[in-house]
């Protein structure tokens, strides 16, 4: 299996602009997770997903954010407008049991 | 969840055993332990987990004492490849595992 993909792996954008981030989870997986790491604040829990259906968006900052599950194998995850205190790596994990598969995350720069 | 604590960093020789601890001592009976562990500009990795039996894979083993406030991560020969941010968390809730700060280990040949 090729693990979980996010693309892009880089993304450097401007103040205002929209950004999606993409995920591909391992297949079979029912959870789908998506984390913001900062240095300030460490890796943080923005939405989960099980069986495409969001259970928990606590995490989400502010309505900037939003995250869809569409079908088993796809999930984005939207910010619009963009803002510098967004500048972070974004990862997207999945999992069927007890183990988080994580991928390799999206470094996003908002200038 | 019941909040870790671990120091925040620490050395290891290459190919001796390396020992992390990580106190937890307001585990509840259900709370399960976890380890993952990060390696720069990749994602958090599984290393094990366990409730309250000791717990050995192909990674490393855990130790759990048996009042379960705290625990112990043994990788047995540490490699360069080892030198990462291991964190330990303690899982109630199935899907949510909460990130601390870590141990922050570095091998060093």
């Amino acid at each position: 299996d090729a693990g979980v993909i996010q693309s892009p792996r880089h993304e450097v954008t401007e103040m205002g602009q929209e950004v999606t981030l993409r995920c591909k989870p391992i297949s079979g997986h029912n959870s789908l997770f998506w984390y913001r790491q900062t240095m300030m604040r460490g890796l943080e829990l923005l939405i989960y997903f099980n069986n495409n259906v969001p259970i928990d968006d606590s995490g989400m900052p502010e309505d900037r954010f939003s995250a869809k599950m569409p079908n088993a194998s796809f999930s984005t995850l939207k910010i619009q407008p963009s803002e510098p205190r967004d500048s972070a790596v974004y990862f997207c994990a999945s999992s069927l049991r007890e183990k988080l598969f994580f991928g390799s995350g999206t470094q996003l720069s908002v200038l | 969840d019941a909040k870790t604590t671990q120091p925040p960093s620490m050395d290891c020789a290459e190919g001796r055993a390396a020992n992390l601890p990580c106190n937890h001592s307001t585990i509840s009976g259900n709370e399960y332990v976890y380890w993952y562990r990060q390696i720069h500009s990749q994602g958090p990795q599984y290393i094990i987990h366990g409730l309250k039996n000791n717990e050995t894979n192909e990674m490393a083993s855990l130790i759990i004492t048996e009042d379960r406030k705290s625990s112990t991560l043994i990788l047995p020969h540490a490699t360069l490849r080892d030198t990462a941010v291991y964190y330990c968390i303690v899982r109630g809730q199935v899907y949510k595992l909460s990130f601390g700060a870590g141990t922050t280990v570095t091998v060093r040949a």
